[in-house]
């Protein structure tokens, strides 16, 4: 069955770089179509997605955190890892990833239990 | 881009029937038939209940249905039941982008 696991630092501290990594089993980031994407959310508030990587490597990220954000996927590994640079106590939130079966439908049908960062002042 | 705009609440009681509205605009909801709207319980990750504006994924109950008209989509949830209680958020795909809305906190009275 497809299932997705996020990892990374419960707390970082204001401008530094968090690296979060997705876990995936039950699907191949290099068949034609797949995709993952990262969403997240703060604490109480709604999701925002935040960047996709494609099964042949095409990226899209968020218009208003583009300049902060890289995704990467390690194929052999089944890993997606996503990195923030310089981040700010706003960006505390619940961070998921979750699959899209077709890169044209843009819908998340499996979503990861989500983990949780803090950033420190 | 702007969420779009979900109520921030609604209510009903068991057996009841709910809609909520999703409004975006000309360059995502009312240009790509790619809404789709999640279930989310306290704590837990969403849940895919909407896909394609009216589509059902498979083991979702037919209770839920999905509907568009113009900017606007909207989830409606017939014969409400207590497990229905949780935030609903649509979701829009816009050029190079995917738009969430703010949620919506449904209650069963």
């Amino acid at each position: 069955q497809v299932t997705l696991r996020e990892s990374g630092p419960a707390l970082v501290k204001s401008t530094q770089t968090l690296t979060l990594t997705c876990t995936f089993s039950g699907f191949s980031l290099s068949t034609s179509g797949m995709c993952v994407s990262w969403i997240r959310q703060p604490p109480g508030k709604a999701l925002e997605w935040l960047a996709r990587i494609d099964w042949d490597d095409d990226k899209y990220y968020s218009t208003s955190l583009k300049t902060r954000l890289t995704i990467s996927k390690d194929t052999s590994k089944n890993q997606v890892v996503l990195i923030m640079t310089n981040v700010d106590p706003v960006d505390k939130a619940t961070y998921y990833c979750a699959r899209t079966s077709d890169h044209a439908k843009y819908y998340f049908d499996y979503w990861g239990q989500g983990t949780v960062v803090t950033v420190s002042s | 881009q702007s969420a779009l705009t979900q109520p921030a609440s609604v209510s009903g009681s068991p057996g009841q029937s709910i809609t909520i509205s999703c409004t975006g605009t000309s360059w995502d909801v009312g240009n790509y038939n790619l809404v789709s709207w999640y279930q989310q319980h306290p704590g837990k990750a969403p849940r895919l209940i909407i896909y394609e504006v009216t589509e059902r994924p498979s083991g979702v109950s037919n209770r839920f249905s999905g509907s568009k008209s113009g900017d606007t989509a909207s989830l409606t949830i017939s014969g409400l039941q207590a497990e229905d209680e949780a935030a609903y958020y649509c979701c829009s795909y816009t050029r190079y982008n995917t738009l969430f809305g703010g949620g919506t906190k449904l209650t069963v009275l």
